[in-house]
């Protein structure tokens, strides 16, 4: 079955550092997402890509994120300078005709 | 005011109940999905539904588009089944999904 992998599973940064978070879509899909899960909280969406450029984008992902698809295959968050408040779980999922599948997720704790 | 709700928060069950989770939202919605959230955090599709009633095998799914809601139903419920099931809502035209808060089921052996 197809699906979304993401990496790595779990990282861990320091405060003010840059991380990239990856995701491997499924190959054939052209809608891309982004979502976080701090822990305890509801799932919040933070930005969807479809045609190499941002879609639509929450609050949340100012201009400390970016999102790329640097070649056919990846499809990265980059957080330029991380916060506390950024430790979470960042979920990428991807799409076609509406249903969408989710990568396992990476945990990301910032300290 | 949450425009996604879920109820109940948590559900503790016997193994073999019929089981059911509801969710109502309060915008307008082109999409309804049911997710399925495992401890370790990964998060599976369960079904999308824009009307009527789907099932897959145990997991039945059901959605009234003029009262805003919809209910996830588990038959013959069993221990494996215990998770946090979401309910998201896709508004009108938009890519983005609005989450429920989930509801963490438990089935007891």
């Amino acid at each position: 079955e197809p699906e979304v992998t993401q990496t790595p599973s779990h990282q861990v940064t320091q405060m003010g550092q840059e991380v990239i978070l990856r995701c491997v879509p499924i190959s054939n899909h052209l809608y891309f997402y982004w979502y976080r899960q701090i822990l305890g909280q509801k799932v919040e969406f933070l930005v969807s890509f479809y045609n190499n450029e941002i879609s639509e984008k929450s609050e949340i992902f100012d201009d400390q994120f970016s999102v790329e698809r640097p070649d056919g295959s990846n499809f990265t968050l980059k957080i330029r300078s991380t916060k506390l408040e950024d430790s979470a779980m960042y979920f990428c999922a991807s799409s076609e005709a509406g249903y969408a599948f989710f990568g396992q997720g990476t945990r990301l704790t910032v300290v | 005011k949450n425009e996604v709700e879920q109820s109940p928060q948590n559900l503790t069950a016997q193994e073999g109940e019929f089981i059911t989770i509801n969710c109502s939202y309060s915008v307008g919605i082109s999409a309804l999905h049911w997710l399925q959230q495992h401890p370790g955090g990964g998060i599976v599709s369960l079904f999308m539904l824009s009307s009527g009633k789907k099932k897959h095998g145990r997991l039945i799914a059901t959605i009234n588009i003029q009262e805003k809601h919809s209910s996830l139903h588990i038959t013959a419920s069993h221990p494996r089944d215990s998770a946090v099931y979401i309910c998201a809502v896709r508004p009108g035209s938009n890519y983005q999904l609005i989450w429920g808060a989930g509801t963490k089921l438990i089935i007891k052996p």
